[in-house]
């Protein structure tokens, strides 16, 4: 595509729900990242993908949230028993490998509610 | 570890007057730094760079910023603003030793005016 899609781009659950969030990045950018950015704050670094692989999961707040990019293009964060902290936008962005530091191509992100 | 502080979450200013935002970081190695915008209803976008060379760095909008090593400041400046530039502005920081994990700062909301 064009750019890098997100999707939904709004979602409400539920306290205690599963919810997943998708990123379809740039075609052909092998690296993929996911922020996240609560309300007045800045992007905080969550997850890096080179290809498949998560190179630096070194910002998963904790094992309630998983990231997967199985064929090394469309990813999928997960969060487990969602809390209301989890409340956010989730950002998604791509680049082409990962090592032209800081372009980085964002979507315009998901934003979740936990009621 | 980096850290990036926008003191200013807000600047309200009229139209074509000159403007700074500012960014000052903090980290124990050195840095690439760089200036990303999100205009209303879209995703982040940068803006300009500061990877290495003059401290002086242009868009292509008319945005510079100077890296100030010893202030460790990146402050963003446009001399005549536009309505059009209404958005929030994100400084960030990277260490200039391997793949691009930003860390960001909290952002600052410019608000231009007739």
């Amino acid at each position: 595509g064009a750019g890098v899609s997100q999707t939904p781009s709004n979602k409400v659950t539920e306290k205690g729900k599963y919810v997943e969030l998708r990123c379809d990045p740039i075609s052909g950018h092998t690296a993929l990242y996911w922020y996240r950015q609560s309300l007045g704050q800045g992007p905080e670094f969550l997850i890096y993908f080179q290809g498949t692989g998560a190179a630096d999961d070194s910002g998963l707040p904790n094992d309630r949230f998983f990231a997967v990019r199985p064929e090394g293009s469309v990813s999928t964060l997960k969060i487990q028993r969602t809390e209301r902290g989890d409340s956010a936008v989730y950002l998604c962005a791509s680049s082409r490998s990962g090592t032209e530091t800081g372009e980085l191509f964002f979507g315009e992100g998901s934003r979740l509610t936990v009621l | 570890a980096q850290s990036v502080t926008q003191l200013d979450s807000q600047v309200p200013v009229f139209e074509e007057a000159p403007v700074e935002l500012r960014c000052n970081y903090s980290s124990s190695v050195s840095v690439y730094l760089f200036w990303y915008v999100q205009y209303p209803n879209q995703g982040l976008q940068l803006l300009l760079k500061y990877l290495s060379g003059s401290t002086l760095v242009e868009s292509i909008n008319g945005f510079e910023a100077e890296f100030n090593k010893s202030q460790t400041s990146f402050h963003l400046r446009k001399p005549s603003v536009h309505i059009s530039d209404t958005a929030e502005y994100f400084c960030a920081v990277t260490p200039n030793s391997g793949y691009s994990t930003l860390t960001f700062g909290k952002g600052t909301m410019l608000l231009v005016s007739p």
